[in-house]
């Protein structure tokens, strides 16, 4: 199976901020790696597919990056509801796999 | 696009349950179909896949042998049916809509999610 690991596991951020948070993948999966948002309570909700493709609805101050083994999710400017856990996923192959997760909390 | 799970509850190790997912506001024969789960305060796992007509199925490793993915496309429903349960198996029960059909990224990318259903294995 492929192994996701995101970096960092929790980033304290403020409002306005730039943020970054990073996946590598055990073996190159392309560009077939997609993030997820998930706030407590919720079911989790696509925000990229492909690494750099916006799903519908999404604010565009989300982007993603990268190709084979390295992907970057990038918040432009940190809104309230922002604050959330963040899961990387590759698509390339079964049994697809999940990143551990990020915790993004209020400075 | 909805999804509503239904079916999770208290049961014992070795035990058996169905879980239900009704889908609505969208071509239900057209699309894959998965579960994803999440154990109390932990990651998200991939459990098993169906494709759009039930021709192919998929099963993570963890649960192989002992669960069983299906679908009535005439009555829009998803199912996972449990046997053999055990302790690691409690979770959050999510079912998810692919973008795609049968092959490709498209199906283990999940672009709608139910709210989920808790499934609690206790001894």
């Amino acid at each position: 199976d492929i192994r996701m690991t995101q970096s960092p596991s929790s980033l304290s951020a403020s409002v306005g901020d730039r943020v970054t948070i990073t996946c590598r993948a055990s073996q190159s999966v392309s560009t077939n790696l997609n993030w997820y948002q998930q706030k407590p309570g919720k079911a989790p909700n696509l925000l990229i597919y492909t690494s750099s493709n916006l799903q519908s609805g999404v604010p565009s101050r989300f982007s993603g990056s990268g190709s084979e083994t390295d992907f970057t999710l990038t918040i432009s400017s940190l809104q309230p509801e922002d604050f959330a856990t963040y899961y990387c996923q590759q698509s390339y192959s079964t049994p697809s796999t999940f990143g551990q997760g990020t915790r993004l909390e209020i400075k | 696009v909805q999804l509503v799970e239904s079916g999770g509850a208290l049961v014992q190790t070795g035990g058996s349950l169905r879980l239900t997912c009704s889908a609505s506001e969208f071509t239900f024969s057209n699309y894959g179909m998965t579960w994803v789960r999440q154990a109390p305060g932990k990651g998200l796992e991939w459990v098993s896949f169906i494709s759009s007509r039930g021709v192919s199925t998929y099963y993570a490793d963890s649960v192989k042998g002992r669960f069983t993915i299906s679908r009535d496309n005439s009555k829009n429903t998803l199912y996972l049916q449990m046997n053999s349960l055990r302790g690691e198996d409690t979770a959050i029960y999510y079912c998810a809509k692919c973008p795609g059909g049968s092959s490709g990224w498209y199906i283990r990318t999940f672009d709608y999610w139910g709210h989920g259903t808790l499934v609690t294995v206790a001894s």
